[in-house]
């Protein structure tokens, strides 16, 4: 089953036009996540929302807007996105706080991503 | 500095070789430790948990020494389906408070038959 089930998987936009990337989890965290991922690079995150608060934006440009209406559902809205922002956008969530890896509760699960094409 | 640090590899090993990662990360105030698997146009899935003693899982090993800031994961008994990219993955809480998990460059891995 999957537990973070992003939409959709493809995307191709004009640099003119507003998209949303969704993502939805049914694990119960309280933390979700947006990374960004470039070919032959690792993810690179961008905002992180704990208890449906975003609490974490590490510099992003506005043309990224994140929203978390619930729990479970984060968004990602696009608008006037520029060519070098075609990317692997992935969704992740896991438990905020600590907890001794023993406990599992902590580890970042992640959506399949959607892979974004800006033209 | 970069907060976490991986050797990029590329590793070309035989089947049936041991290989060794290893990573090094800046804050020592890190709390939580991962190895990620990532095979090409796919997520990263999780492939382990670093406990503080170390841990086994078949064939993977890993080891966490905080006095010099790093992780390891070794690999016994190369599969060619072992071929894919290990992220090294830090959990830190700065000063926002809020967690956030910082990833290494990855090591590609190539097994071959």
């Amino acid at each position: 089953d999957t537990e973070v089930t992003q939409t959709p998987k493809h995307l191709v936009m004009g640099m003119t036009n507003k998209k949303s990337l969704k993502c939805e989890q049914h694990m119960g965290h309280r933390a979700m996540y947006w990374y960004k991922q470039k070919a032959k690079k690792p993810p690179e995150l961008m905002f992180v929302y704990s208890y449906e608060k975003l609490s974490i934006n590490e510099s992003v440009p506005s043309r990224f807007s994140p929203e978390c209406p619930n729990s479970s559902l984060l968004n990602l809205h696009l608008h006037a996105l520029q060519p070098e922002d075609s990317a692997l956008y992935l969704c992740a969530s896991s438990q905020p706080g600590r907890f001794r890896a023993e406990s599992g509760a902590n580890v970042l699960t992640f959506g399949a991503g959607s892979r974004l094409t800006v033209l | 500095r970069k907060e976490v640090e991986q050797d990029p590899g590329p590793f070309n090993v035989p089947e049936g070789a041991t290989v060794a990662f290893n990573c090094t990360y800046s804050n020592s105030a890190s709390q939580s430790f991962f190895w990620y698997r990532q095979d090409c146009r796919k997520e990263p899935k999780l492939l382990m948990s670093v406990y503080s003693s170390g841990n086994e899982d078949g064939r993977f090993t890993a080891q966490l020494n905080r006095a010099s800031q790093y992780i390891s994961l070794l690999i016994r008994d190369s599969k060619l389906s072992d071929s894919a990219t290990y992220l090294c993955v830090v959990n830190m809480n700065p000063p926002s408070g809020t967690y956030k998990y910082i990833f290494g460059t990855g090591t590609r891995l190539k097994v071959l038959a």
